[in-house]
């Protein structure tokens, strides 16, 4: 079975302030993907990044960042100098052939408010 | 860019009453999914379908929900009897099944159930 945990169910940061959504996934998969999307107020699912089980290599798009490590099966992303635009829900996910042809097992969500 | 499309983006509708929601996946892509969203909660896969049948569906699929690819570009997923608790949000989704290729999800549609 696929399980994503999402331990922060909300956070809220001040403006400029750097904040980090932490995932934590099972699966027994060897070969298996992770997400992360954003869905802000209007309802649409963003998707941000995936990454592959066999690259652990930490990834940087901008003000964002991943942080993958296989040995605590982790996936955080890190918002550097949050900005109000940046309020919304993140879900973490999952696929692999274990849950189904890439079917995606997402997280509850970590509802982000960044107060100006 | 290619993106997945939904219509209507909002529905609302009457108990009992049926609804299709309907899809439109990226045009070289060869399976599909619908993905519900009750308000407030996690994102729940509901089915996949390839090769014009249900490869996959969850416990939340039952009897009244189906789905149908009647034209080789629409997507449609149909509840026969729509109860207060489908009230969601419905995503589609669509991938090419190469194996490597990312889950695009398409905005939604708001299913409302008076």
């Amino acid at each position: 079975a696929q399980k994503v945990t999402q331990a922060q169910t909300e956070i809220s940061v001040v403006e400029k302030e750097d904040v980090t959504l932490d995932c934590v996934y099972e699966t027994r998969d060897t070969t298996y993907y992770l997400f992360w999307y954003k869905q802000p107020p209007s309802g649409e699912l963003v998707f941000l990044i995936r990454r592959n089980s066999f690259d652990e290599q930490n990834e940087i798009s901008g003000r964002y960042s991943w942080n993958f490590q296989k040995s605590t099966s982790s996936f955080n992303f890190t918002i550097t100098a949050s900005q109000v635009v940046d309020s919304a829900v993140y879900f973490c996910a999952l696929s692999g052939l274990s849950g189904g042809y890439q079917k995606v097992t997402f997280g509850i969500g970590t509802k982000l408010q960044v107060i100006p | 860019e290619p993106e997945v499309t939904q219509t209507p983006s909002h529905q609302v509708t009457q108990m009992g009453q049926e609804v299709i929601l309907r899809c439109v996946p990226i045009s070289n892509h060869l399976y599909f999914y619908w993905y519900r969203q009750i308000l407030g909660q996690k994102v729940e896969f509901l089915v996949s379908f390839y090769n014009n049948e249900i490869s996959e569906k969850s416990e939340i699929f039952d009897d009244q929900f189906s789905v149908e690819r009647p034209d080789g570009s629409n997507f449609t997923l149909k509840i026969r009897s729509t109860k207060l608790e489908d009230s969601a949000m419905y995503f589609c989704a669509s991938i090419t099944g190469s194996g490597s290729d990312t889950q695009y999800f398409g905005p939604g549609t708001r299913l409302t159930v008076l």
